[in-house]
Parts: structure tokens; sequence; C-alpha cells
């Protein structure tokens, strides 16, 4: 069964602080593998996509990792800020215009 | 990039009523498609909007409770009818363009509340 399950559910860092969010799939075959960001009451918005052939991927303050051996993926925070608060998605296409969304990590900064 | 736009951003509504999501987007795409978010949830595809022809649903969904229309290529409505509390959701929009098929955009969403 294609499942996309991300860890933890929550997390609560404070400001400054780095954080892991972690991404596992069973997605199969696999094609590439996406990290979003919803703030509340927002919708998602795109932070990177990651290909079969690609390990790590920056954006910012945001790297992505993906190990497509494990079926792994995590999304690394740098020098976390206020504004980073929101849930992170990790969505995975099983097909055509078919997606497998996780039920994301609620990071929550504070001050 | 695709810019999207959904009006209402929120409704509060009455059970056995109906409410009609509309979802703009900035340039012509192929693909529209609706989603919902229940609380606590991650997303999930409801159906998807054709230019032209019926919408496709997903299992679970039909075009009875959920009617869509897709009238061109910047423009879809999705209507819940005869809403009951757990049609309490985030109602997205979300278009995939022409020359970014890797990419995925998401409009601002719809947050309805049904009492």
């Amino acid at each position: 069964k294609n499942q996309v399950e991300q860890s933890p559910q929550s997390l609560i860092i404070l400001e400054g602080k780095n954080c892991t969010l972690q991404c596992n799939y069973t997605v199969s075959p696999f094609s590439n593998l996406r990290w979003y960001k919803q703030d509340t009451g927002r919708g998602p918005v795109s932070l990177t996509i990651m290909t079969f052939s690609e390990n790590t991927k920056s954006n910012g303050r945001y790297t992505a990792t993906l190990d497509a051996d494990t079926k792994q993926s995590s999304l690394h925070i740098t020098a976390s800020q206020l504004s980073d608060s929101a849930s992170y998605i990790c969505v995975v296409p099983s097909g055509t215009y078919k997606y497998i969304f996780g039920t994301g990590t609620r990071l929550k900064v504070l001050a | 990039s695709a810019v999207i736009s959904q009006k209402p951003s929120r409704d509060i509504c009455q059970r056995g009523t109906s409410l009609t999501i509309q979802c703009q987007v900035d340039s012509q795409v192929t693909m529209m498609f609706w989603y919902r978010q229940q609380p606590g949830q991650s997303l999930t595809l409801i159906a998807t909007a054709n230019q032209g022809s019926e919408a496709t649903y997903e299992s679970g969904f039909v075009i009875d409770k959920f009617p869509i229309s897709r009238p061109n290529l910047t423009f879809s409505t999705l209507t819940v009818s005869n809403m009951s509390p757990e049609d309490s959701s985030i109602y997205l929009c979300s278009v995939q363009p022409v020359a970014a098929t890797d990419t995925q955009y998401f409009g601002p969403g719809t947050r309805l509340t049904v009492l």
C-alpha cells in the first residue's frame, strides 16, 4: 500500500535552534518527493522537490535530504525563526496527477 | 508560478444548505484539483476538474454531493451540497501548470464550518 508517514507529529523549539523533520514513504514506483510548508489558514507552498537522483537540496535555511534506498527523506531547518511555525507536509506522487500526502509535522517556534 | 484565489475564504453554514466555492487562477492551466483537509488530517483529493467534461471523482466522493464546474482554463467551482457538520473542513483548489508539470500550486483554501 502506498503510504507517506511523517514524524514527529508535532514539535516545539526555541527560536534560533535547528530541527529535523522526517518522512518515510512506501510509494512505488518512485519519481520524486516534495516538501510543502502550510501556514495556518493558508494553502501549502512548495519548499523543494527531490528527484530520485538527488541526495540533498537546499532552499535558504531549509535543506532536504533523500535516501531512495531506505525510502526516507528529511527536512532540516537551520536557525529557526518565528515565521517557520507551520505544518510541513511530505508528498509523493503515486501516478499521473495522483499524490500521497503525509499527515504533516506541526512545528511551533517559540521566542 | 501560478497565483490562485479562492472565494469565500471562510464561511459558517447551516446544516442542509449548500455552499459554492470559487477558484480563479491567473493563468491557463490544464489540470485543476479540489482537495479536502479535515482538522488535523492530511489532504484528500476530492476530484479532478476537467475543462469541457465532467469531473473525475475519487473513491468516496460523488457528484451529487460535490458537483464541480470547469467552464474554462482559469476557473472552477466546487459545491458542497446538503451540508452536515462532518463536511466542516478546509477545501483547497490546486493546479498543475502546463509549463511546470513537476509543480503543484495550492490556493489559500476555504475554511468551512457547518453547524
